[in-house]
């Protein structure tokens, strides 16, 4: 158990456009999902922290106008890159965790969003 | 203070040989180290994980070891294998704020067969 899907795999598009990254946890319920950017032999950065029916919390330094995420249903979190750029290519990771109070995050297989 | 400091950035290991990588940490509300393993193009895969109240845990082939005075915990891998070319991730996570993690900076390491 614990499987969380992450669709589109990769997606290109066009300077300006924006992008819809959908995060889902196939087999259990996840209060809290994080949206993280990880860009090419680094570390992982967190965007936002996720909770089921209340807005995201951003992390210093992004742009929640930008970064649109909501969070509608236990099983489900999405990503809107708005306006995107070619800056915004980078990989994005959803990871949801199980239950409130606990520690452990199970990530999805990530995004590839490249803009041109 | 909410760093978590990996090394070292990049490891090769003989096929049989035990990889060590190491991690270090400041804050002392961090309650919870995390190991991920993340193969190219893929998610992070949480690999093993452990609480300050025990000093080494092991799971299979991988063990970590926790200092809780020194702030320091690490990740053996006994019997290294070509299909361990990974990066590995430590990461620490607190017990307040919503349980968020920081990750380390992250290991490649490479196996040679």
């Amino acid at each position: 158990g614990a499987v969380v899907s992450q669709h589109p795999s990769w997606v290109i598009c066009k300077s300006g456009t924006s992008v819809k990254i959908e995060c889902r946890s196939l087999d259990f319920q996840a209060t809290t999902m994080f949206w993280y950017r990880q860009f090419p032999k680094q570390s992982l950065m967190l965007m936002a922290t996720s909770n089921e029916g209340s807005k995201a919390t951003y992390e210093q330094g992004v742009e929640k106008d930008k970064f649109l995420i909501n969070h509608a249903s236990l099983t489900l979190s999405t990503l809107t890159v708005t306006s995107a750029h070619p800056e915004d290519s980078s990989f994005y990771i959803c990871s949801a965790q199980r239950g409130q109070g606990t520690y452990e995050q199970y990530f999805g297989p990530g995004t590839r969003l490249t803009v041109t | 203070q909410q760093q978590v400091k990996q090394s070292p950035q990049s490891l090769i290991v003989q096929k049989g040989g035990i990889s060590i990588i190491n991690c270090a940490y400041e804050n002392t509300a961090f309650d919870y180290f995390p190991w991920y393993q993340q193969f190219p193009g893929k998610g992070p895969a949480l690999l093993i994980a452990i609480r300050p109240d025990v000093s080494e845990k092991k799971e299979g082939r991988f063990t970590i070891s926790f200092n809780k005075s020194a702030k320091q915990f690490s990740l053996h891998i006994m019997d290294s294998q070509p299909g361990d070319s990974a990066t590995y991730f430590c990461a620490a996570s607190p017990d307040t704020g919503g349980f968020k993690t920081i990750f380390g900076a992250g290991t490649r390491l490479f196996v040679k067969a």
